[in-house]
């Protein structure tokens, strides 16, 4: 079965450190996705990556950076975390022929 | 520009009720459509999809019909079950070669026994 894997189902940090959050795909797809899911605002994309090493920014960049060294690896970085970036983060991918996204299962973040 | 807009939640119902969530979109083109549904505690999963206009796409009972005429694409389920309850979620594909989804802000549904 086909899999998005997200490293941590929940997570605690505190105020300023730098948080990485992991996805893995195994579809051999090209495009990968960093959402935030938050209530009364639906999904907001963060990052998007068509292929290795390249990163386009999405709706809210903003205290958030990404990166691709490999095809089936897509992490999101919060470079020092704050509390308004305590959120449900989702990741997906896509690949080629659209048949749309696949989701991981999610990461709740929560800053404190 | 490009945007869903889904009827507001939440939606509360019995078992066996009729179900109809209202999707519409805009877009230039033919997008393609989509309904994706999140359980409690999960990710989004792909409920059913449409690519062309009066495609029908259906799974688990759910159906939604893409009209090009009105710009819908409202997902309907004849009878639903307390294991519906979820947040369901509009999305299109702009057309263009753009692989970004653009999504509705979800519709939450409960079914109550």
């Amino acid at each position: 079965d086909v899999k998005v894997t997200q490293s941590s189902r929940y997570l605690v940090k505190r105020t300023g450190e730098k948080v990485f959050l992991e996805c893995v795909q195994d579809m051999d797809h090209e495009n990968m996705f960093w959402y935030r899911q938050d209530p009364g605002l639906g999904l907001r994309l963060i990052y998007f990556s068509y292929d290795v090493k390249m990163k386009e920014k999405g709706d809210i960049p903003e205290g958030y950076s990404v990166s691709r060294e490999k095809k089936e690896r897509f992490s999101l970085i919060l470079e020092s975390a704050s509390t308004n970036q305590t959120s449900m983060y989702l990741c997906a991918s896509s690949g080629a022929g659209w048949y749309g996204y696949t989701f991981g299962s999610g990461t709740r973040l929560t800053v404190v | 520009g490009n945007s869903v807009t889904q009827m507001e939640g939440p939606v509360t119902l019995s078992e066996e009720a009729f179900l109809t969530i209202n999707c519409t979109y805009t877009a230039t083109g033919y997008p393609s459509l989509f309904w994706y549904v999140q359980y409690p505690g999960e990710g989004l999963q792909l409920l059913l999809k449409a690519t062309k206009a009066d495609d029908k796409g259906s799974n688990k009972g759910f159906e939604a019909t893409y009209r090009k005429e009105t710009t819908s694409f409202h997902l309907e389920k004849g009878s639903v079950q307390v294991s519906d309850s979820a947040v369901y979620f509009c999305a299109h594909a702009p057309q263009g070669g753009s692989e970004k989804l653009v999504f509705g802000k979800g519709t939450k549904l409960t079914v109550n026994p």
